[in-house]
């Protein structure tokens, strides 16, 4: 069955503290992995795709990397306005994508 | 537009009531998903339109739930004889791709069945 697990469920950072948040998939049969934000209130807002293992994709503050079992998003040095649900989703085909839980991060000043 | 948009905003329901979500996607995007979010939970795909045509409608939990994007642009997810389990928040999302590549998300329905 193809799914996807995210850890941790929520995490809690200092401005500046860096870490970083692990996605463990299976899938039969790996498409892409794909990088979603989700604030309070709204839909989730699209980060990054990877597709093949070893790929990094980078933005701003942020850096996704690709194993053949899982994805870490890192985040450095970050600031309040980073905090949000970060979701995980993986794709075996072109139709739908099968997500995780998310994890819940706040950055504290 | 320059989003998605969906209405309504908040919908609340009572238990057995028929209700229609809509979604406005982003002009001249070919695909449209709809997906059900649990509170604390990931997106859970409901179904797949590439135009018109709906091709994929594997997660749709039961036979109450319909969607339609008759014209290729404009869908609405019916409920009927909606059920409390059926409480969650319905999101759509549109793509400029043949497929769910950056998927542009809507900020949702939130359905309360009482």
């Amino acid at each position: 069955e193809d799914q996807v697990t995210q850890s941790p469920e929520a995490l809690r950072l200092q401005e500046g503290e860096s870490s970083s948040l692990n996605c463990s998939y299976t899938v039969s049969g790996l498409r892409g992995l794909f990088w979603y934000r989700q604030d309070p209130g709204k839909g989730p807002e699209f980060l990054f795709t990877l597709y093949s293992a070893g790929e990094e994709k980078e933005k701003e503050r942020l850096k996704a990397t690709l194993t053949k079992k899982e994805s870490f998003l890192h985040i450095t040095a970050p600031k309040p306005e980073d905090s949000a649900t970060y979701l995980c989703a993986v794709s075996p085909g072109y139709n739908k994508l099968i997500f995780g839980a998310g994890t819940r991060l706040a950055v504290h000043p | 537009g320059a989003g998605v948009s969906q209405s309504p905003r908040y919908k609340v329901a009572k238990r057995g009531q028929d209700v229609a979500l809509r979604c406005d996607p982003i002009s001249g995007h070919v695909s449209l998903f709809w997906y059900q979010q649990a509170l604390g939970q990931g997106p859970e795909f409901l179904t797949y339109f590439q135009n018109e045509a709906q091709l994929d409608k594997s997660g749709l939990p039961s036979d109450r739930f319909f969607a339609e994007r008759p014209e290729g642009s404009v869908s609405t997810l019916k409920i009927q004889r909606t059920q409390q389990e059926d409480s969650a928040v319905y999101l759509c999302a549109s793509s400029v791709y043949q497929a769910n590549e950056k998927l542009f998300f809507g900020s949702g329905t939130q359905l309360s069945v009482l």
